[in-house]
């Protein structure tokens, strides 16, 4: 079945440092690939996303490209600050009548002045 | 666009105790998605709606649990004979119909069951 494998946490960086947090994936059919991030007691937050192959996703200086050849959403941020500390998890959605999302268990990062 | 709502945001009850959750939808989207959360997992889908038709609900984790939309707006989870194993915190999320939309989730109802 179709399936999310996240980088487990914890993710602790100081801040400006680089970020990549890997995500594969297992799906049948051509999937749409999110990254969602959740802040403490809050609910999960779109980060960004690609539909389709080769699709570059954008948002808040972090980014992440759907790579289907090695079937991977790795999210990545060149600088990151204390207020990215999250949880951060990828998703998969295969489409049609469900709109099921498959999450990944998510990667807990901290930032540190 | 006022978000996603839930209701209530905690909630505390005792083993055997039937609990209720409410979640207010994104008013133009006519898909709503209830998960369920443990710490340090991932949200784990339970079922979903469209408009009042209940699409998917094999999901749900047991014959305890049941959701209701009645009017195609908001939606309730009810819990029946509440079990420890029950603590979580249950997201709620709503979406436009079309394929490929991002699901716009809540803050949450976390639930301890003492």
């Amino acid at each position: 079945g179709d399936s999310v494998t996240q980088m487990e946490g914890p993710v602790t960086l100081s801040e400006e440092a680089f970020l990549t947090i890997n995500c594969t994936y297992t799906a049948t059919g051509y999937p749409s690939l999110f990254w969602y991030v959740q802040y403490p007691g809050e609910g999960l937050q779109l980060l960004l996303k690609a539909t389709k192959a080769d699709d570059k996703g954008s948002n808040k200086g972090f980014e992440a490209t759907y790579r289907k050849e090695t079937t991977s959403f790795h999210l990545e941020k060149g600088s990151v600050q204390v207020s990215d500390s999250a949880v951060y998890f990828c998703a998969l959605l295969r489409g049609g009548t469900g709109n099921q999302f498959y999450f990944g268990t998510g990667t807990s990062l901290t930032v540190i002045p | 666009d006022t978000g996603v709502s839930q209701d209530p945001r905690h909630k505390i009850t005792k083993r055997g105790q039937n609990v209720t959750f409410r979640c207010d939808p994104i008013s133009e989207h006519n898909r709503l998605y209830w998960y369920r959360q443990t710490l340090g997992q991932g949200p784990e889908f339970l079922t979903y709606f469209q408009n009042e038709a209940q699409l998917e609900k094999s999901r749900l984790l047991s014959d305890r649990f049941s959701a209701e939309r009645p009017k195609g707006s908001f939606s309730t989870l009810e819990i029946q004979r509440t079990e420890q194993g029950d603590s979580a915190m249950y997201l709620c999320a709503s979406s436009l119909e079309a394929s490929n939309q991002p699901q716009h989730f809540g803050d949450g109802t976390r639930l301890s069951i003492l």
